[in-house]
């Protein structure tokens, strides 16, 4: 099955941004929207947005829109993920995930895998 | 937004007993609802989809049911390994939003 590999833990100063990578094993990185998600400390599993793998195409959550911007390399089977004007709030443990199948018809939308997970600290 | 309600925020269970987790959604999601399994350090794992449908290699003990929406996991009886945080998901808007709980966590 195919596993995916997040980049390492981050610090960064509020105003600064982040790009974080998700890596892809297997051979099904661009079969399948990839997801990726975020846990703030104390609280809940939180949607942010997905890439279409192969057009590049996104949809953002509206509180990211014009912060968040995902992008990939087929060549290496790895999506990134870059958040802006980052603040306290931003804190989290980011997730990337594979979604729905390309040839999916609005059946599915449940998360399957998940990567490991990379923690964001955001303080000045 | 959908909303997705979790009951009881924390659930204490002994090894060998039945745990049942409850889900409500503020509309009806039909059965468009998965569970996932979040242990501390570990990347969430899959357990339901389509409400009711285990997904590969999620022990039998693990059952999914519901529709519209009231949800329920059931875990028929606990095992030491099945400590961990328990969340459900809304799907219905295709491609647009997803919603989480904020999760059931059980422990010993």
């Amino acid at each position: 099955q195919e596993r995916l590999v997040q980049s390492g833990a981050e610090m960064k100063k509020p105003g600064a941004s982040v790009r974080l990578s998700c890596k892809a094993s297997g051979d099904t990185f661009t079969a399948y929207y990839l997801h990726w998600l975020r846990q703030a400390p104390g609280r809940g599993l939180e949607w942010m947005g997905w890439i279409h793998p192969n057009s590049g195409g996104i949809h953002s959550a509206q509180k990211f829109l014009g912060r968040l911007s995902m992008t990939r390399d087929t060549s290496i089977s790895t999506a990134f993920m870059e958040l802006t004007r980052l603040t306290s709030d931003d804190t989290a443990v980011y997730y990337c995930a594979t979604g729905e199948s390309l040839s999916d018809l609005g059946t599915s939308g449940w998360f399957d895998p998940w990567g490991q997970g990379t923690l964001v600290t955001v303080s000045s | 937004e959908i909303v997705m309600t979790q009951s009881p925020a924390t659930l204490s269970v002994s090894p060998g007993e039945r745990a049942t987790l409850s889900c409500r959604a503020s509309q009806s999601v039909g059965t468009k609802l998965a569970w996932y399994q979040h242990k501390i350090g570990q990347a969430p794992r899959l357990l339901i989809y389509s409400a009711s449908t285990r997904a590969t290699g999620v022990p039998a003990r693990f059952s999914g049911s519901g529709s519209g929406r009231e949800f329920t996991l059931t875990i028929s009886s606990l095992q030491s390994e099945d400590i961990a945080v328990y969340y459900c998901q809304q799907y219905t808007n295709w491609l647009r939003m997803y919603t989480f709980g904020l999760g059931t966590k059980l422990e010993l």
